[in-house]
């Protein structure tokens, strides 16, 4: 059974480089897209990034200018750094596993296997 | 980029049907997923593709899609349903590949 191992800095103060990480155990590294999530307090889900075994990488427009998604096939990990933090960068971050596909005329896409999630804290 | 729409809250009475929607147009080309998240742990997946549960989710959550529309769908919704639910597609629309959530939907069983 796949499972997602993260880590990282929960503290931060303002201009600091949030650094993630995130094991992938018990499966396939390659044919996934590999996400970051988070979740501002009492809000919802935003998505930041993927980037998949050959480090092919697309970005939430909003957070572009500011986010770093790498890979690291050899260990079977994927990373996160997102420069020049703000309070309201304060959330929990999540990674995930991402798997698509297509029915035909219709696509799929779903996050079926989740980290447990990083509490990270923007404070001066 | 392309948005998908929740109404933020909906309640049930215990042992009903509950319908929770999502809109955007991504959900032309794309089937939605749609996660259960209660608070302080991480969302679960509970319906992927056409109308497909992944292992250990009950049968009473379902999927369904019409147009820019898709639902889920709790057939006798038990306590431990009330959560937050969120949609999700790949963007379509081809200016910004990448990935899209509703804002998710408090559901409360009554």
């Amino acid at each position: 059974q796949v499972q997602l191992q993260q880590w990282g800095a929960g503290l931060l103060k303002p201009s600091e480089t949030l650094s993630l990480t995130c094991a992938v155990y018990g499966g396939s590294f390659s044919g996934y897209y590999w996400s970051w999530i988070r979740q501002p307090p009492g809000k919802g889900l935003e998505w930041i990034g993927e980037i998949n075994h050959s480090g092919s990488t697309n970005y939430n427009p909003s957070l572009k200018s500011r986010v770093t998604i790498s890979v690291d096939t050899s260990k079977n990990q994927f990373s996160l750094k997102l420069s020049s933090v703000t309070a309201a960068d304060t959330a929990v971050y999540y990674c995930a596993r991402g798997d698509y596909g297509d029915y035909g005329r219709y696509y799929y896409y779903y996050m079926d296997v989740w980290g447990k999630g990083t509490t990270v804290t923007v404070s001066s | 980029s392309s948005e998908l729409t929740q109404d933020p809250a909906v309640s049930v009475a215990l042992g009903q049907t509950v319908r929770i929607t999502c809109q955007g147009d991504s959900l032309r080309s794309y089937y939605a997923s749609w996660y259960q998240q209660k608070p302080g742990q991480a969302p679960v997946l509970v319906i992927y593709g056409k109308n497909n549960r992944p292992s250990g989710i009950p049968d009473r959550f379902s999927g369904s899609s019409s147009g820019n529309t898709a639902s889920l769908t709790i057939t006798g919704a038990q306590a431990e349903d009330e959560a937050d639910y969120y949609c999700n597609s790949r963007d379509s629309s081809g200016n910004h590949p990448g990935v899209v959530f509703g804002g998710g939907t408090k559901l409360t069983v009554l």
